[in-house]
């Protein structure tokens, strides 16, 4: 069974510029969850998708985006980008909502994001 | 809000010991804990889920132990090697949200 991929896997942006990535989950899978990882941050919780529907926020401004579309993959889009959003997005992938019982999160290799 | 605690943030030992990484958590209220490692530059990797209904959870080399009512988890590493070597992290999900609360994770060398 494949894993979690994610595309593309580097990207290096100026500020101001958006940025599209993607993620596919596992085969059967209905759960995507984005996160972002910085040295100064962690793992902080962006958005959930289940079944093509927004379930869960995390704290982050508007200019975070997402979506996800009927075959489970989903996508992540960061408009104006500013120097601070230069990370690591990890896309995790559940084969239940993250409110069901037992669930086990799988994560993908990540997209490494660098802004000039 | 559930906080969670990895300590030691850094550890390096020689190859062969067995050793201990700890977890604490704020809210004894959780739905389940998941243990990750993570080589640097990389995602993560899923190395156990424990539920809140269980104790323990083992895989290999690997033992996790879950008590809530002291909010800790202890991931036990049995004859540590150098491939051991990466960032383990956990991750508790509980405490009002379905949303996983990550550790900042403890940086593991193992050295020949």
């Amino acid at each position: 069974k494949a894993g979690v991929t994610q595309t593309p896997r580097y990207l290096i942006k100026t500020r101001g510029q958006q940025v599209t990535l993607s993620c596919s989950p596992i085969s059967g899978h209905r759960s995507v969850s984005w996160y972002q990882q910085t040295p100064g941050q962690g793992l902080q919780f962006l958005f959930e998708y289940f079944s093509e529907t927004q379930r869960n926020k995390g704290n982050f401004p508007g200019r975070f985006s997402g979506r996800q579309f009927s075959n489970s993959r989903s996508e992540m889009n960061v408009s104006t980008l500013e120097l601070g959003d230069s990370a690591l997005y990890l896309c995790a992938s559940m084969s239940g909502y993250s409110g069901t019982q037992g669930v086990e999160q799988f994560f993908g290799p990540g997209t490494r994001l660098t802004v000039l | 809000k559930q906080e969670v605690t990895q300590i030691p943030a850094a550890l390096s030992v020689p190859e062969g010991e067995n050793l201990v990484l700890n977890c604490s958590f704020t809210d004894s209220a959780i739905y389940n804990l998941q243990w990750f490692r993570q080589d640097p530059g990389k995602g993560l990797t899923s190395l156990l889920l424990i539920q809140s209904s269980q104790r323990e959870q083992t895989s290999g080399r690997l033992n996790a132990s879950l008590d809530k009512s002291s909010g800790r988890s202890t991931l036990y590493i049995a004859a540590s090697q150098p491939g051991d070597s990466a960032t383990y992290l956990c991750a508790v999900k509980g405490g009002g949200s379905y949303i996983p609360t990550f550790g900042r994770g403890t940086s593991l060398i193992v050295h020949p």
